[in-house]
């Protein structure tokens, strides 16, 4: 069974950078990650797709502010330059046969 | 632009049905899986369905096997989830989004969502 951990909370200054964090438990080592962030009252949007080659493809209109990378089961998403609509909750996601693995999320404060 | 509208959501007694729409613009619809993903209040999000290109893959999260049937009109350019035997805890607002099958299995585009609230 896929399953995908989130830090429930996250803190930051504005202007500053942040590394978000996933780790993949009991999946295997090659599964695509994605993450998705949902500001709030708001539905989720598309972030990016972090690569097995360890490279990230962003969802459309995406600033180049997000980027992503991967050490091992870890997965993780780095914003720089933190902005006040950068405080949202932020979720990474995989699949399995027939089913898609949210972790909880990361809720994101910039200070 | 990449466009989905929910809409069907309401007020409804446990043990009622509610049926879902997804309306899609802006992209081929006919070439494309859609999924179903729902936010309980205050919670994380839950993956429930999602249905191939051609309406001949589909597949449910065991929590709503047997009470949710998703369906797809491509002539419409709509996805449906028609839900019944609704519980508490199928409250929660219900997003449909447009699913990428290359390079992974992920919603690359996601609506607005329709809030379902079911009453105890």
């Amino acid at each position: 069974q896929l399953v995908l951990t989130q830090s429930p909370s996250a803190s930051a200054s504005l202007g500053a950078s942040v590394k978000l964090t996933c780790t993949l438990i009991s999946g295997h080592s090659s599964n695509v990650i994605m993450w998705h962030q949902q500001q709030p009252e708001k539905g989720p949007r598309f972030l990016l797709r972090l690569n097995s080659d360890g490279s990230h493809t962003k969802g459309d209109g995406i600033p180049d502010r997000f980027s992503g990378s991967t050490s091992g089961a870890e997965h993780y998403l780095t914003i720089s330059s933190l902005q006040s609509e950068d405080e949202a909750d932020y979720y990474c996601q995989t699949w399995g046969t027939g089913t898609l693995i949210f972790g909880g999320g990361t809720k994101l404060t910039v200070l | 632009q990449v466009q989905l509208v929910e809409s069907g959501g309401g007020l409804v007694k446990a043990g009622g049905s509610l049926r879902l729409s997804c309306a899609a613009s802006g992209f081929t619809f006919r070439d494309y899986y859609v999924t179903w993903i729902r936010q309980a209040p205050g919670k994380g999000l839950e993956w429930i369905s999602y249905i191939s290109s051609s309406g001949g893959v589909i597949y449910y999260a065991d929590s709503v096997k047997g009470r949710f049937t998703i369906s797809r009109d491509n002539a419409k350019k709509s996805v449906y989830l028609q839900i019944t035997s609704l519980r508490g805890d199928d409250t929660g607002v219900y997003y449909c989004a447009r699913q990428i099958m290359v390079g992974g299995i992920y919603p690359d585009h996601w609506g607005r969502g329709t809030l379902v609230t079911v009453s105890t």
